[in-house]
């Protein structure tokens, strides 16, 4: 397995825009994360699905942020519109009962 | 106070030196993880255990679920060790992880 992929490795828009970034999870995985990293406050879980349902979304931090599992295979997060605040490093992670598994992180920079 | 406590925040050692980071957990867990993250990298999961202690080559972790308390030790540490290594708490019947802060490590040749 190619492990959990996201794209784009590298966003850079400018305030107001809307971003969206995608992940696919490794096949057979039934949960999958978002998760954001920033230099003050660390990782963050910011919502989960299980079986491409969303169980806890505690994490997004305001209505900006939403977060899709239309299938098995492919989850998007969306933040619109996007402020300078929220630039970051975002990663996917997918597990089955066991360890999880992180996509390289998509670098977001909200000029 | 956080859930999930590590210390030392940052760890500078020269190459060869045992290595031992600690973390600390406040909360019911079903497993701890120990995930790795080099600069600019991914993160790379290294342990998850819920009792006793693992070895992976010259990592071992061990974790103490009566006093919630994990440690992760690198002996024989060398440069290609230098990262953030990180403690996660795997909350009990939740299947979400609750990360510590991270403890930078480098070691010097």
């Amino acid at each position: 397995d190619a492990g959990v992929i996201q794209s784009p490795r590298h966003e850079v828009t400018e305030m107001g825009q809307e971003v969206t970034l995608r992940c696919k999870p490794i096949s057979g995985h039934d949960y999958l994360f978002w998760y954001r990293q920033t230099m003050m406050r660390g990782l963050e879980l910011l919502i989960y699905f299980n079986n491409n349902v969303p169980i806890d979304d505690s994490g997004m931090p305001e209505d900006r942020f939403s977060a899709k599992m239309p299938n098995a295979s492919f989850s998007t997060l969306k933040i619109q519109p996007s402020e300078p605040r929220d630039s970051a490093v975002y990663f996917c992670a997918s597990r089955d009962r066991a360890e999880q598994y992180f996509g390289p992180g998509t670098r977001l920079t909200v000029t | 106070k956080n859930e999930v406590e590590q210390s030392p925040q940052n760890l500078t050692a020269q190459e060869g030196e045992f290595i031992t980071i600690n973390c600390s957990y406040s909360v019911g867990i079903s497993a701890l993880h120990w995930l790795q993250q080099h600069p600019g990298g991914g993160i790379v999961s290294l342990f998850m255990l819920s009792s006793g202690k693992k070895k992976h080559g010259r990592l071992i972790a061990t974790i103490n679920i009566q006093e919630k308390h994990s440690s992760l030790h690198i002996t024989a540490s060398h440069p290609r060790d230098s990262a953030v290594y990180i403690c996660a708490a795997d909350l009990q019947g939740a299947q979400k992880l609750v990360f510590g802060q991270g403890t930078r490590l480098t070691i010097n040749p």
